[in-house]
């Protein structure tokens, strides 16, 4: 049935490697988000885009790197230049910008 | 930037009572909505209400705007145990180019 996927769920990290989130739809939206979110707080946006082969900056972009190269894919990749990314991470999609938005179910990340 | 603050943070209630929770935002918007987020989990979309509306329904959800305050409210009636979660407000500016940008969110408890 059509969704959303993150994956992984868990994913730890050591100090100065990249790694990249997974973000899948199958729901043919064009417009999708990655947010980040620390404990007790909001989602902040990372980076967001409206079609495929663009996407903008959301507020907290530095030390993040996206690409859009198909419609329903949206990896995320966390750079060594992040220096706090220990995070729940946090993917959606939308049919297209001011609409609902779907969520995955998110990817904790932990630096070890 | 978060452009939706919520208020308050965190509302403590009994089954069968109501909550109310507030959200105030910056700038002109499009459209307003509200999403709930149970524990580690990805977030649910509820209502959406335009910028031109001022009230909507949704079974024992309803929501209100006031665009000449900038707040919205989102009132649970005859809330139940599994109500229990955070409830975020999110608003897409019209000068923010697609971006949805999501408040600090009220943690709701709902005592059986």
């Amino acid at each position: 049935d059509g969704g959303i996927t993150q994956s992984p769920k868990y994913l730890f990290r050591k100090e100065g490697q990249n790694v990249t989130l997974s973000c899948e739809q199958n729901l043919n939206h064009d417009a999708m988000y990655w947010y980040r979110q620390d404990p007790g707080q909001g989602l902040r946006l990372i980076y967001y885009s409206q079609i495929v082969n663009d996407f903008q900056k959301g507020d907290i972009a530095e030390g993040y790197s996206v690409s859009r190269e198909k419609k329903e894919s949206f990896p995320l990749t966390v750079t060594s230049a992040q220096k706090n990314p220990t995070a729940f991470y946090l993917c959606a999609s939308s049919i297209w910008v001011n609409t609902e938005a779907f969520f995955g179910q998110g990817t904790r990340l932990t630096v070890v | 930037s978060q452009q939706g603050e919520e208020d308050p943070q965190a509302l403590s209630i009994q089954e069968g009572e109501n909550a109310t929770m507030n959200c105030s935002y910056k700038t002109s918007i499009n459209n307003l909505q509200w999403y709930r987020q149970n524990s580690g989990r990805g977030l649910v979309h509820l209502i959406l209400i335009r910028s031109n509306e001022r009230e909507k329904h949704s079974g024992r959800l309803r929501v209100t705007l006031d665009t000449s305050k900038k707040s919205s409210s989102l009132l649970i009636t005859a809330s139940r145990a599994a109500d229990t979660a955070s409830y975020f407000c999110a608003t897409d500016a019209d000068n923010q180019g697609g971006k949805l940008i999501f408040g600090q969110g009220t943690e709701l408890s709902v005592k059986p």
